[in-house]
């Protein structure tokens, strides 16, 4: 079935660059996306890629799509504070059912240090 | 725009009442609704989809006569919660897809629990 992986935890000084990254593997998926999400909120969409593509930059966010290795990942320049957060990888397939079902990682948490 | 409420927020009840929460998308029409339910430090699981004026389609696990979902209109749905037990205490998200849209939007999640 499907399956979306991440690493459970990131700690970056504030200021540095932050590397997210994720795993999938359905390869019938159309839609890869990155979600943000702090304490007791919900899920707040940051950006998302086409499978078709293999960059797509967004002010501080860069997201590279390794279609070949199923890996996704996400680059946030210039880390503030206000980033902490945790970050879900997710990824839809508008297959026969066309449903748009969402299949999300586990989430990373991102800390980001003064 | 695409903004996405629940309400309410945060409920707190006794075991063995039902409690509804309210998926409302404000500035589009969302023809397919989706109900996600989220543990403390885990991820998202999808519960159920609702399409507009149609039956929700369940996750296997998910049981639907306890957890009822009425999608009346393009900017509504609800999640009822029947007979709660402390088991059911949970953050529950929706999110909210327009026709052919590639993008869900999320609400802000209710909290409850039950005592």
């Amino acid at each position: 079935g499907e399956d979306v992986e991440q690493s459970l935890f990131l700690s970056v000084r504030e200021g540095d660059s932050s590397v997210i990254n994720c795993t999938y593997t359905d390869s019938s998926s159309t839609y890869l996306y990155w979600y943000k999400q702090e304490p007791g909120a919900g899920l707040q969409l940051l950006t998302y890629i086409f499978s078709n593509m293999d960059m797509k930059q967004d002010q501080r966010l860069t997201v590279l799509l390794n279609k070949k290795d199923k890996h996704l990942s996400l680059r946030i320049a210039d880390t503030q504070t206000g980033d902490s957060a945790i970050y879900f990888c997710a990824e839809s397939a508008y297959g026969s059912s066309n449903t748009g079902k969402l299949i999300f990682g586990q989430g990373t948490t991102l800390q980001v240090k003064p | 725009g695409a903004v996405v409420s629940q309400h309410p927020s945060r409920v707190i009840c006794k075991s063995g009442t039902s409690v509804k929460i309210e998926c409302r998308s404000l500035d589009f029409q969302a023809t397919t609704m989706f109900w996600y339910r989220q543990f403390p430090k885990q991820s998202l699981m999808l519960m159920a989809t609702s399409n507009e004026g149609s039956k929700a389609t369940y996750e296997q696990g998910v049981e639907k006569d306890k957890f009822l979902i009425n999608h009346a209109s393009l900017t509504l749905s609800t999640l009822t919660v029947t007979s709660a037990h402390p088991e059911d205490s949970s953050f529950y998200i929706c999110s909210a897809q327009t026709s052919g849209g590639a993008t869900q939007y999320f609400g802000p999640g209710t909290r409850l629990t039950v005592l």
